[in-house]
């Protein structure tokens, strides 16, 4: 089946422009993550929702990034008024995993090249 | 704080010969450990995944084992291919809550034809 899809696959953006980034999601997984992989370092976990959810956003680094996955299925991660430091590889992950139940692993879309000159 | 740690940047092996990669954690409650590997420009693949109560688990050419006492993880690949030249990310959780993931920063392995 398809796997998790990401659009753009690359953005660049002036500072101060606000950006918007999809995910779609495995078909079925109600677990949804979002990370932020700067270069030559592993991911960092940003949000989580399980279903529509959003039930852990301890990583969003400012009050510009927001999240949203209003029908439980695609995600939207906004930034507002980026900044350069922003720059970095956003990935998504879907698992089936809930909270409380067994672990089960993340699989991850190709990820988005956000660029802010 | 790097809670998730992987010291070698790098690593050469020959084809044919054993991979291994090594990943340090300090959290003594995570449960749940997974390796991906990661090709340029694609996301993260799952390769394998052991919970806190194995040693080992093993799936093909890929091997993860874990020692809890000295919270050390490592991955060994036999025969390793010239296709697994990759950047390898281990990565933990803990044992309620999300899932969310600790990444470590990742080890570039080459496997020299």
């Amino acid at each position: 089946g398809a796997g998790v899809s990401q659009s753009p696959r690359y953005k660049v953006a002036k500072r101060g422009q606000d950006v918007a980034l999809r995910c779609d999601p495995i078909s079925g997984h109600v677990s949804l993550f979002w990370y932020q992989q700067a270069l030559g370092q592993g991911p960092e976990f940003l949000t989580y929702f399980q279903n529509e959810a959003q039930l852990d956003k301890s990583g969003l680094p400012s009050d510009r990034f927001f999240a949203e996955r209003p029908e439980g299925s695609v995600s939207t991660l906004k930034i507002q008024r980026t900044q350069q430091e922003d720059s970095a590889v956003y990935l998504c992950a879907s698992s089936l995993a809930l909270v409380g139940g067994p672990a089960y692993e993340q699989y991850f879309g190709p990820g988005t090249r956000l660029t802010v000159t | 704080d790097q809670q998730v740690k992987q010291n070698s940047p790098s690593l050469s092996v020959q084809e044919g010969r054993i991979s291994i990669l090594n990943c340090d954690y300090t959290n003594s409650m995570f449960d749940y450990f997974l390796w991906y590997k990661k090709y340029p420009a694609e996301g993260p693949t799952f390769l394998i995944s052991i919970s806190s109560i194995k040693d080992k688990n093993e799936d093909g050419r890929f091997t993860v084992f874990l020692n809890k006492s000295a919270k050390h993880l490592s991955l060994h690949i036999v025969p390793s291919q010239p296709g697994d030249s990759a950047v390898y990310f281990c990565a933990a959780s803990l044992p309620s809550g999300t899932y969310k993931y600790i990444f470590g920063t990742g080890t570039r392995l080459k496997v020299l034809a």
